[in-house]
């Protein structure tokens, strides 16, 4: 099973500032990974796939980059409606076992 | 805009089996992979187990495979996951989503519905 590990667990940021979110995998998995948002009491909401492609509707301070085992997802400048928990999907291995990350939590600073 | 609504979920005892359904609108159902994600309360998602368009290929996770089976019905746009040998590790919030058209694009969702939780205790 590939291992999804994100960093770090909980980012404290003020309004307006960059966050920066991490994700490793335990073995490569190319770009084939998927950034999700949620927040409390919701489903998730897909932001980024194919490690950097925005989904549809997903603001453009919103940007995804890495490949292999280092990934990345950077929220330019924090709005209001950003702090959510974030969690990071690999879906490289066929057939599936595809796996998440444990979630970052971004909170208001 | 795209909707998933699941229903089937409550409490049952450990051992018990629970049947899910997803009942999928305002899209073409039949041309997408499909998947339950499931959520323990207070944690992270865990991919439960996806479908072929036909119902042809089906995956699943190997804590469930044996135990759980997913399937489809096109005319009635909806997607099922009957679970039986319910354990207490399967309590969770499960959610129906969407993947894509084709095989390498079914590892992403882009729609979820609002999930429907199951309790699994005695």
């Amino acid at each position: 099973e590939i291992v999804m590990t994100q960093s770090p667990a909980t980012l404290s940021v003020s309004p307006g500032e960059r966050a920066t979110l991490s994700c490793r995998a335990s073995q490569s998995v190319s770009s084939n990974l998927a950034w999700y948002q949620q927040k409390p009491g919701q489903a998730p909401r897909l932001l980024i796939y194919g490690a950097s492609t925005r989904a549809t509707g997903i603001p453009a301070r919103f940007s995804g980059s890495g490949s292999g085992t280092e990934f990345t997802l950077t929220i330019s400048s924090l709005q209001s409606e950003d702090f959510a928990v974030y969690y990071c999907q690999q879906y490289n291995n066929w057939p599936p076992n595809w796996t998440f990350g444990q979630g970052t939590k971004v909170e208001i600073k | 805009e795209v909707q998933l609504v699941e229903s089937g979920g409550g409490l049952v005892q450990p051992g018990g089996s629970l049947r899910l359904s997803c009942a999928a609108s305002r899209f073409t159902f039949s041309s997408y992979w499909m998947s339950w994600v499931r959520q323990a309360p207070g944690k992270g998602l865990e991919w439960v187990a996806n479908i072929k368009q036909d119902g042809s290929e089906k995956y699943y996770v190997d804590s469930v495979k044996g135990r759980f089976t997913i399937s489809r019905d096109n005319a009635k746009n909806s997607l099922y996951l009957q679970m039986n040998s319910l354990r207490a590790e399967d309590t969770a919030v499960y959610y129906c989503a969407r993947g894509g058209l084709t095989a390498a694009s079914s590892g992403w969702f882009d729609y979820w519905g609002q999930g429907t939780l199951v309790t699994v205790s005695s």
